[in-house]
Parts: structure tokens; C-alpha cells; sequence
């Protein structure tokens, strides 16, 4: 069955520094997804991606964050300068336009 | 805007329990409504969804019906195990501006003892 897949599982970084987060979509969807959870909080949209390009963005996803398509088939989230208050798993999803599949997620802890 | 209610937890039942889990929405237009579980230490895993008012999605033995005139979509499961323990998030799906996103309740935690 095709999976969404996203690495690294978990991610250690010190405060201010630079992360990318890479996942792989499955292969016939056209629209992308970042979400995000807090420890043991709701899961909050960040942002979507459509026709490579950003269809929408929350209040969450400002100018520190960027995502990106770069080769057809990775679609990648950075965060430039990394908050002790963006530890969260980050969640990638795909649809073609109905329910979402999620990956694993990413753990990402800020030191 | 678009919103999804769901019951607070945590749910804690003895294995064989009838559950329910209440989750109502708002929504413009016409949504289609989702259940997914987070087990511990895991991703989001669709469960069953339903894409139009009156129809019922059904999976590993839970069902939710999409109640257009109560706005609700209320998970249900005749029996539970303790393997059914995890996090179940209600979410809906808006086709709004050329794409769908999903909005997630904040999510009810089922705990089953044995």
C-alpha cells in the first residue's frame, strides 16, 4: 500500500539553527500538506502546497518557515532559525483532493 | 469558519464497552468528514470517512455517520479492545479556493482496560 514517508523521525537541533524536514508524498497526489503537533495538543495546519506553489498558510507558518518541491517527488519544510516553542512533531500529508494521508511524522526537538 | 467539536476526554472503558465518541462541525458548503486514530508514539492513520450527508463510513469495526441535520459525526464501536487505546481525531475537509484542507478536533483519548 503506497505511504507517505518522511525522515528523519527525530530531529535534535540548538536554538537558532536551521532544520529540513523531508517527506515523500505518495505518487499520484497533487496536494501537500505540513501540520504540526504539540505534545499531547490538537493538530494545527501550517501550510498547503498545490501546483507548486503555497495555496495557504496559517498565522503559525511566518517568515522563518518555507516549504518546498525541489525534484517531483521530496517536498521539504525548513524552518531558517529554529524557537524553543517550535518542538513538535511535524506531520506531512498528501491527497488528491478528499482525506489526507499522514506520515510518521518528525520529532523535533529545539535545544 | 470551518470547526470540529469533539468530546473531551480521556474515555476510559472496560474491554467489550460500547463507545461513542460525539464530534459535531461547522462548516460552509458541504463537507466531507473524517476519523483518524494516533496510537501512541505513531502518525495520524485515516480510519473511515464519509463524503456526503447520510452516508456511513465504517473500518475495524467502528462507524460514524454523517448527520447533516445535527451537523454531527459520532464514532461508535459495539465492542472495544484494549488495542483500540489511542487518540481519535474528528477532522473535516472543505473544498475551499481550488483545494481541500483538513480541520482537526482537538481530540479524544480512549483508554481500554483489559
Amino acid at each position: 500500500e503506497p505511504e507517505v514517508t518522511q525522515t528523519p523521525s527525530h530531529q535534535v537541533t540548538q536554538m537558532g539553527q536551521e532544520v529540513i524536514l523531508r517527506c515523500v508524498p505518495i505518487s499520484n497526489h497533487l496536494y501537500f500538506y505540513w501540520y504540526r503537533q504539540i505534545l499531547g495538543q490538537k493538530v494545527e495546519f501550517l501550510v498547503s502546497f498545490y501546483n507548486n506553489e503555497i495555496s495557504e498558510k496559517s498565522e503559525i507558518f511566518d517568515d522563518q518557515f518555507s516549504v518546498e518541491r525541489p525534484d517531483g517527488s521530496n517536498f521539504t519544510l525548513k524552518i531558517r532559525s529554529t524557537k524553543l516553542e517550535d518542538s513538535a512533531m511535524y506531520f506531512c500529508a498528501s491527497s488528491t483532493g478528499g482525506g489526507a494521508f499522514f506520515g510518521q511524522g518528525t520529532r523535533l526537538t529545539v535545544v | 469558519g470551518n470547526s470540529v467539536t469533539q468530546m473531551e476526554g480521556p474515555v476510559t472503558l472496560s474491554e467489550e464497552a460500547f463507545l461513542t465518541i460525539n464530534c459535531t462541525y461547522t462548516a460552509t458548503g458541504y463537507p466531507s468528514l473524517f476519523w483518524y486514530v494516533q496510537y501512541p508514539g505513531e502518525g495520524l492513520q485515516l480510519l473511515l470517512k464519509a463524503t456526503k450527508a447520510d452516508d456511513k463510513g465504517s473500518n475495524k469495526g467502528f462507524e460514524a455517520t454523517y448527520r447533516k441535520e445535527t451537523t454531527s459525526f459520532h464514532l461508535e464501536k459495539g465492542s472495544v479492545q484494549v488495542s483500540d487505546s489511542a487518540v481519535y481525531f474528528c477532522a473535516l475537509s472543505a473544498f475551499s479556493g481550488g483545494y481541500n484542507k483538513l480541520i482537526f478536533g482537538a481530540g479524544t483519548r480512549l483508554a481500554v482496560h483489559p
